[in-house]
C-alpha cells in the first residue's frame, strides 16, 4: 500500500469518550503533520513531527494529544472533546530537504469527526 | 516570515472558459510554492509545485502556474474549465523558516454549464 492512509474515515464520539485517529505513510518521509479543517475556516496546523520529534505545537488544547512512535505512524488521541472540535482532521507527510525547507506534502483522505 | 494571500474566496467560471486563481506570497527569500486541490470530503492533492527551476510550471489536469518574482505572484491557470474542476484550491509556501507549509485560505471554484 502506498501514500498516506488515515483511519477511521468517519468518527462520531460523545464528549466523554476517548478515541484515537491513526495515520500511516509508506513514502519514506521524515516529517508528519496534523491539520484541522473546519467548515468555512482555513487549514489549521496542529502538530508537526520531524524525525519522530515534535517540533511544533500550535497552541492546541490538551484534549488533543499526538503521538509519533516511528517515522511511518502518527496518532491523535482525543478525550473530552467539545462540539466545536467537530471537523475534518487531515494528516500529511513530507520529505524535508534541509533545515526547514518543505518539499511539499502528501495528504491522507482525512477523518471526519463529529462530537455529540 | 512566509505567507500567502489568495484573492477571491469564490470564483465562478463557465465551462470552457479560462480559469485564473490568484496567489501572492510574502517571503524574505525565494520560496517554494505549491497549489493543491481538494474535492469534497477528501484530502488535498498536489496540482503542481515551483522549487526554483523553470518559472512556468505544468501540473496535473491541464493546470499550470507561473512564478513571477517581480509581482510576488504564483497564479494558477487552466485554458478551458471542465465541470470536474469544481473544487477548493489552496496555494502554499515554504521558505525555510519553519517545518510546515503555510497555506492560503483557499478559493472555491464553481464551474457552470
Amino acid at each position: 500500500e502506498t501514500g498516506v492512509t488515515q483511519t477511521p474515515r468517519h468518527l462520531v464520539m460523545g464528549m466523554t469518550n476517548k478515541k484515537s485517529l491513526k495515520c500511516e505513510q509508506h513514502l519514506g518521509h521524515n516529517a508528519m503533520y496534523w491539520y484541522k479543517q473546519s467548515a468555512k475556516k482555513p487549514l489549521e496546523l496542529m502538530f508537526v513531527y520531524s524525525l519522530e520529534e515534535r517540533v511544533e505545537n500550535n497552541s492546541v488544547p490538551s484534549r488533543f494529544s499526538p503521538e509519533c512512535p516511528n517515522s511511518s505512524h502518527l496518532f491523535l488521541h482525543l478525550h473530552t472533546l467539545q462540539p466545536e472540535d467537530s471537523a475534518l482532521y487531515l494528516c500529511a507527510s513530507s520529505q524535508e530537504i534541509q533545515g526547514g525547507w518543505v518539499y511539499g506534502y502528501t495528504f491522507g483522505s482525512g477523518t471526519r469527526l463529529t462530537v455529540v | 516570515a512566509q505567507s500567502v494571500t489568495q484573492l477571491g474566496s469564490h470564483v465562478s467560471v463557465s465551462e470552457g472558459a479560462l480559469v485564473l486563481l490568484r496567489c501572492n506570497y510574502s517571503s524574505s527569500v525565494p520560496p517554494y510554492l505549491f497549489w493543491y486541490v481538494q474535492y469534497p470530503n477528501q484530502g488535498l492533492q498536489l496540482l503542481l509545485k515551483y522549487t526554483s527551476a523553470a518559472t512556468l510550471v505544468k501540473g496535473i489536469n491541464g493546470f499550470e502556474a507561473e512564478f513571477k518574482k517581480s509581482e510576488t505572484s504564483f497564479h494558477l491557470t487552466k485554458p478551458s474549465a471542465h465541470m470536474s474542476d469544481a473544487a477548493e484550491y489552496f496555494c502554499a509556501v515554504s521558505d525555510g523558516s519553519g517545518y510546515a507549509l503555510n497555506f492560503g485560505k483557499g478559493t472555491s471554484l464553481l464551474v457552470t454549464p
